[in-house]
């Protein structure tokens, strides 16, 4: 079963400069996920999509940062204008199951690691 | 709001065992998961605990208490590619049932 695929690995931008990043998940999971992981710390959730509606953006910075998920498939998470806090490690991850008592294993692809100078 | 503490750093050589401890602070506390992260990989899964006590699987085992909102990872017969990066993450039924990580405990496994 292929993984989470995510590109690009690497992306060097200058602030003040766009930026995108793209997602396919495990085929068949309904749930998608969008993280920050800044150096040091643990993932942060940006956004979650339950196939292609949005479920939660409570700690996505709508002011420079949009996603969409539009056939509730591949994703697309794009920053503009991008700042020198936004260098981190983006990662995807997916799940088939979200119900209350499921383990809600989440599966990450590698991330694309961004660096705003 | 929530909370989840764990060390930051531990060391341990090879063939021993280490548990790294998770204490965590939730209004809705649905389980806890644990993930493995090598330098530059993704999150893997590890294991999951909903009810107190242990679970096994091979050579790692977690714990959970729910009544003291702590629990652990005990990794046991420890191999040098058991060096990288654990979280301890909560799933909180109060933020959706979204899973919130700590800060990562970065064990290193020496000769």
């Amino acid at each position: 079963e292929a993984g989470v695929a995510q590109s690009p690995r690497y992306k060097i931008i200058e602030k003040r400069q766009s930026v995108a990043f793209w997602c396919n998940p495990i085929s068949g999971h309904a749930t998608l996920y969008w993280y920050q992981q800044i150096l040091g710390q643990g993932p942060k959730l940006l956004i979650q999509f339950q196939n292609n509606g949005v479920v939660d953006d409570s700690q996505l910075p709508k002011d420079r940062f949009s996603a969409e998920r539009l056939k509730g498939v591949d994703s697309t998470l794009k920053i503009q204008p991008a700042k020198l806090e936004d260098s981190a490690v983006y990662l995807c991850a997916s799940t088939l199951s979200e119900g209350a008592l499921a383990k809600n294993i989440q599966y990450f692809g590698a991330g694309t690691r961004l660096s705003v100078l | 709001g929530q909370s989840l503490e764990q060390p930051s750093e531990v060391t341990a050589v090879e063939g021993a065992i280490v548990q790294i401890n998770c204490t965590y602070q939730t209004s809705g506390f649905y389980g806890l998961s644990w993930y493995q992260q090598h330098d530059g990989g993704a999150p893997t899964f590890l294991s999951y605990n909903a009810l107190d006590g242990l679970e096994e699987t091979g050579r790692f085992s977690s714990f959970l208490s729910r009544s003291d909102s702590y629990g652990y990872l005990l990794l046991q017969e420890l191999q040098m590619k058991d060096s990288a990066s654990y979280f301890c993450a909560v799933r909180d039924y109060n933020q959706g049932g979204k899973l919130i990580f700590g800060q990562g405990t970065e064990l290193s496994v020496k000769p």
